[in-house]
């Protein structure tokens, strides 16, 4: 069972350049999300979908767009990439109500 | 605002040592609250998870406490071990009323076990 796959591992962008950030889970769960981790400032959410054809802002939306693609996929897009939004990236899923989240491995990204 | 706070930020013990980690919350409404490690450059590994009505929660070496009406956790590792080494987060889904799908972390402990 893979779980909660996120594609790419790594990345290195320059200012100004674009790049989607995909995210893919096989336990049929309804929620997803996306979270960055920068040093000092913990995990913070960026946008998350409730269910399949919603998705709301989190704490830190600025400069990020999401698409919730169908159940399974969940990708976060930077259309105009800043050195600001260099961080650890973390995709994650979950069912509604009394149920714990399942983390991908996270995108290392970097914009310089 | 709902936040999370985890003291110590960092813990270096020896190995053999029974420790405990904890973790507050400033509003005793939630759902559910979980433990997690990280390893270093790592994703996050679920430990335990607590419901609302639960009082503690047992993995092997791990046990985790609430006390929703303090706005608190525990974490409990019995006879650490050097590979206990990681970062070790709580987070907390709070009960928003519609909203209740978020989760809340906090910065997180990192720990040392020394051989």
């Amino acid at each position: 069972n893979a779980g909660v796959t996120q594609t790419p591992k790594f990345q290195v962008l320059k200012t100004g350049q674009s790049m989607t950030l995909q995210c893919a889970q096989d336990m049929n769960h309804n929620s997803m999300y996306w979270y960055r981790q920068d040093p000092g400032m913990g995990l913070r959410l960026i946008y998350y979908s409730a269910s399949e054809g919603t998705t709301d802002k989190g704490e830190v939306p600025n400069g990020y767009n999401v698409s919730r693609l169908n159940k399974r996929e969940f990708s976060l897009r930077l259309e105009s990439a800043a050195p600001s939004q260099t961080s650890v990236y973390f995709c994650a899923s979950s069912e509604q109500g009394f149920y714990g989240y399942t983390f991908g491995s996270g995108t290392r990204l970097t914009v310089v | 605002k709902q936040e999370v706070t985890q003291i110590p930020a960092a813990l270096s013990v020896p190995e053999g040592e029974n420790l405990v980690l904890n973790c507050s919350f400033t509003d005793s409404a939630i759902y559910n609250l979980q433990w997690f490690r990280q390893d270093p450059g790592k994703g996050l590994t679920s430990l335990l998870l607590i419901q609302s009505s639960q009082r503690e929660q047992t993995s092997g070496r791990l046990n985790a406490s609430l006390d929703k009406s303090s706005g608190r956790s525990t974490l409990y590792i019995a006879a650490s071990q050097p590979g206990d080494s990681a970062t070790y987060l709580c987070a907390v889904r709070f009960n928003s009323g519609g909203s209740n799908y978020k989760l809340t972390f906090g910065k997180g402990t990192l720990l040392t076990v020394n051989p």
